[in-house]
C-alpha cells in the first residue's frame, strides 16, 4: 500500500506570493491532518479535514487555507507569505478522525520563503 | 492552557537503556502518542497509551499516569539507527486536537 505523498518536496518562493501544496493519503484513509513543522516551535497544528469538511483549525492567520476533494486528496493554501513561513510543512492521514486514530506522515513539503 | 514540555537533547550509549519523559497539560486528555522523527524525514508512529500503565512492543516501552499528566519513552538495547528526535504528542479531549511537544533529540554513541 502506497503511503502519504506531498507534493512539491521543496518550494522556493518570494514575500507577498501564495502557494498550494498538495497531499494524497494512504488510500482508504479519510482524514487529512497538515502540520508545520520549524526548529523551535516543533509540529503546530494547522486543520483537519474528514469527508471534504474541515473538523479542526489550529491557531493560524486566515492567510492559511485548505481543502479536501472528495477523493480524499488534501490542498492546503497561503497567501502573502511571510519569511517566517518557511518551515516544512507535512501531512498527515489516518482511517477516520479524532481519538486515537494512528496518523501516518508524508515526507512533507520543505517551503523556503526569501 | 495547552502545554507539552520534553528535554530537548539526549545522549546515551549504544546498547544503553534510555527514557525520554513528556509531561502534559491540557484540557482534557484523550490519549498519547509517541513518534520517532529521523532528520530530514517524516515521523513514524511509535506507540499509543490512552490507559495508565505500560506498553510494550518489542524494544520500546512507553508509559502512561493519567493522574500525574506524565508519560516516558523507554528504549532498550539502544543502536545507532535509535538517533532521532522522539515527539511526545496529546489528543485533547475537549479540542480534539493533537497536540506535539517540541521533541527530543537523542544522540546514540558507539
Amino acid at each position: 500500500k502506497a503511503g502519504v505523498t506531498q507534493t512539491p518536496r521543496y518550494l522556493i518562493k518570494t514575500r507577498g506570493q501564495q502557494v498550494t501544496l498538495s497531499c494524497s493519503p494512504i488510500s482508504g484513509h479519510r482524514s487529512v491532518s497538515w502540520y508545520q513543522q520549524t526548529p523551535g516551535q516543533g509540529l503546530q497544528f494547522l486543520f483537519e479535514y474528514f469527508s471534504e469538511t474541515q473538523r479542526n483549525k489550529g491557531n493560524f492567520p486566515g492567510r492559511f487555507s485548505g481543502r479536501q476533494f472528495s477523493n480524499s486528496r488534501s490542498e492546503m493554501n497561503v497567501s502573502t507569505l511571510e519569511l517566517g513561513d518557511s518551515a516544512l510543512y507535512l501531512c498527515a492521514s489516518s482511517l477516520i478522525a479524532g481519538e486515537g486514530n494512528e496518523q501516518f506522515f508524508g515526507p512533507g513539503t520543505r517551503l523556503t520563503v526569501l | 492552557g495547552q502545554n507539552i514540555d520534553q528535554p530537548t537533547e539526549m545522549t546515551a550509549t549504544e546498547g544503553a537503556i534510555v527514557q525520554i519523559n513528556c509531561t502534559y497539560q491540557t484540557s482534557g486528555f484523550n490519549g498519547l502518542f509517541w513518534y520517532q522523527q529521523h532528520a530530514g524525514e517524516a515521523p513514524t508512529f511509535l506507540s499509543y497509551n490512552v490507559l495508565d500503565g505500560l506498553e510494550e512492543k518489542g524494544r520500546f516501552s512507553s508509559f502512561l499516569s493519567r493522574s500525574k499528566g506524565y508519560s516516558y519513552l523507554l528504549l532498550k538495547e539502544l543502536q545507532m539507527k535509535d538517533s532521532a528526535s522522539y515527539l511526545c504528542a496529546v489528543r485533547d479531549r475537549d479540542t480534539d486536537k493533537l497536540i506535539f511537544g517540541t521533541g527530543t533529540r537523542l544522540q546514540v554513541f558507539p
